[in-house]
Formats: structure tokens, sequence, C-alpha cells
């Protein structure tokens, strides 16, 4: 039973352009969420998603970043016109109900950006 | 609005001392309250977690949390620490019958000296 699966685990990207971070949930869960790390810091909310709809997205910036989940594949973050700040480890997570608080999310190994 | 604050952002233990890593979080209602390690270059792993009932918590690798409401704290313990041990851990809270929106604290770096 593979775990939450997020790739590529290392990106590099110039400035300008475009970013995307996949994530595949562990098997039976439905539900994918989307953390920032900025260096130093702690995670920070960014997107909840269910299959083929946005649920919270109050901690995603209001430009330039967008995330989807479809019905087929993997859910995407997406980085229109990276800047230097947008430097981070980006960590997926899903749990397979937003009642099953208790059980605490499976965290994927995250994608680690650079921009340069 | 829920909060999450971690005294000490490094923490220094040597090899089999008691290793405490302090949480203290704020929740309008009753929480659900997590500990997260992660290892270098690696995602968050799950060490325990309370929900209900018994308040301390035993979680793997031998660490254990008591919830105490009338301090708002979940401090994290172990009584003697491992060389493999030293990581990043993050105490996490969420609200009740909720599980998206988890709020992180800024997490404490663990060094294990020998």
């Amino acid at each position: 039973n593979a775990g939450v699966m997020q790739n590529p685990r290392h990106l590099v990207r110039r400035r300008g352009q475009e970013a995307r971070l996949r994530c595949s949930p562990m098997k039976g869960h439905s539900h994918v969420y989307w953390y920032r790390q900025l260096p130093e810091e702690g995670l920070k909310f960014m997107v909840y998603l269910q299959k083929e709809n946005i649920i919270d997205e109050s901690g995603m910036p209001k430009e330039r970043f967008s995330a989807e989940f479809p019905k087929e594949g993997p859910s995407i973050l997406r980085i229109q016109q990276v800047v230097r700040g947008d430097s981070a480890a980006y960590f997926c997570a899903s749990s397979p109900s937003p009642g099953q608080g208790a059980s605490g999310y499976t965290f994927g190994s995250g994608t680690r950006l650079t921009v340069v | 609005a829920q909060s999450v604050t971690q005294l000490g952002s490094h923490v220094s233990v040597s090899e089999g001392a008691l290793v405490l890593l302090r949480c203290n979080y704020s929740s309008s209602v009753p929480p659900y309250l997590f500990w997260y390690v992660q290892y270098p270059n690696q995602g968050l792993q799950l060490l325990l977690k309370y929900t209900t009932g018994a308040t301390l918590v035993k979680g793997i690798n031998g660490f254990e949390a008591e919830f105490k409401k009338s301090e708002t704290s979940f401090h994290l313990t172990k009584p003697s620490a491992h060389m493999s041990d030293a990581a990043e851990y993050f105490c996490a809270v969420s609200e009740r019958n909720y599980g998206q929106n988890f709020v992180f604290g800024p997490g404490t770096r663990l060094s294990v000296l020998p």
C-alpha cells in the first residue's frame, strides 16, 4: 500500500517559469491538502481539495497559485511566473475524510522547489 | 482561531538524557492534538495524537505526550534520548471533527549530543 507520492522530489525553475507539483494520495483517500514550508518555518496550510472540488483555499496566495484534483490522476499545485520567494518545500497530505480528523494526515516526502 | 506555540526553536540534549519539547495551543473548541517528526529531506511522520480519553498518549519510538487542558499544553517527552531522535518536531492542532486545516507550530529542532 503505497503512501502519499509526490513528484518531483526536487524542482529547479528560473524566475518567470511555471512550476507543477504532483501529489497522488494514498489508496482510498479522497481528500488532499497542500502545505508550504518556508526555510526555518513550520508548515502553512495552502489548500484543501476533494475530487474535482476545492473545499478551502484560504491559505493560497491570490495570484499565480492554483490547485486542482481531477477525477482521474494526481492533484496538481501550479505556480505560474515563479519568483525567488516561492522557493520552499511543498508538502501534500491525504486523509480518508474530514470526519477522520482523529487519524491525522499521511504526508508525502515533499517537493523542494528552488527558484534561481 | 487556533494557534500553536513551541517554546524553543532548537533544543540540545545529551544521549541518554530526558527529552522535553514544549507545545502550547489555543483553540475555541476541544482540540485534536498531534506531534509530527520530520527527518532531513523527508516528509512528516505522525508520532502520536490525542483525541479523547486518556490524557497521557504513547507514540512511536518511545515518545509520549500529556494533554493538560488547564495549561493548554501538549508537551512531548522521551525518558532517554537516542542519536536517531535528532530531527525537527512539529506540534499541530485540529478542531474536533474537522480533519482539514491543521495548524502547525513553527517546529523545534532536536539535537542529540554524544
